[in-house]
């Protein structure tokens, strides 16, 4: 079966630079969650999109963006990165409120 | 607001021990549950869930049952093997959270031949 597809799967940028992830749902899912997984931490909700449209935000900076697009794929955009934002990027599809299902994660360094 | 706890690990099992690991939440409303498994350098699978109360999940010989009464989502093993040496995470989901996971700290298993 399809599973949730995200890219790249490792990133290493500086400091102050951007960095985009992308995610591309499994088929036919309509609901698109972004998590950041620190070291050693367990997962913690940054944004949620259904439909397109923002549905739920957690603490995600106001330097990071994200979207999701006509085919149901989202990206997260992050700016001014710092070193803390070193972290497992999750990001996970469901059908409307129904169970979700995480991707493998992009593992972003901050040099 | 809503919030999970479960036991700290890490936790070391010899084969075929038997697993609990204890997992309470604290919600408004009617949420559903769940368990996580972390296997290294992987992302989060589905192992288990229950969204209703009384409700059991399993999966893999895993096993846990939503406890309203005792708020409680225990899970166990009877007989671990040492492939299932992961990150086990409780979670929660409810309409409170826009149905956003609420995650558990993980319980780190080792289970050794």
């Amino acid at each position: 079966a399809a599973g949730v597809i995200q890219s790249p799967r490792h990133l290493i940028k500086e400091k102050r630079e951007t960095a985009t992830l992308k995610c591309y749902p499994i088929p036919r899912h309509d609901t698109v969650y972004w998590y950041q997984q620190g070291p050693g931490q367990d997962p913690q909700f940054l944004i949620s999109f259904y439909e397109k449209m923002q549905s739920d935000k957690g603490s995600i900076p106001d330097r990071f963006s994200a979207q999701q697009f006509s085919d149901y794929h989202s990206e997260l955009n992050m700016s001014s990165l710092e070193l803390g934002d070193s972290a497992l990027y999750f990001c996970a599809s469901s059908l409307g409120a129904d169970t979700q299902y995480f991707g493998p994660g992009t593992r972003l360094t901050v040099l | 607001g809503d919030s999970v706890t479960q036991m700290e690990g890490p936790v070391t099992l010899s084969e075929e021990a038997c697993l609990t690991i204890n997992c309470t939440y604290t919600a408004t409303g009617y949420p559903s549950l769940f368990w996580y498994v972390q296997y290294p350098g992987e992302g989060l699978q589905l192992l288990l869930k229950a969204t209703k109360a009384d409700d059991k999940g399993s999966n893999k010989g895993f096993e846990a049952t939503y406890r309203k009464e005792t708020t409680s989502f225990h899970l166990e093993k009877g007989s671990v093997q040492v492939s299932d040496s992961a990150v086990y995470f409780c979670a929660l989901s409810g309409s409170n959270s826009g149905y956003a996971l609420n995650f558990g700290k993980g319980t780190s298993l080792l289970v050794t031949p």
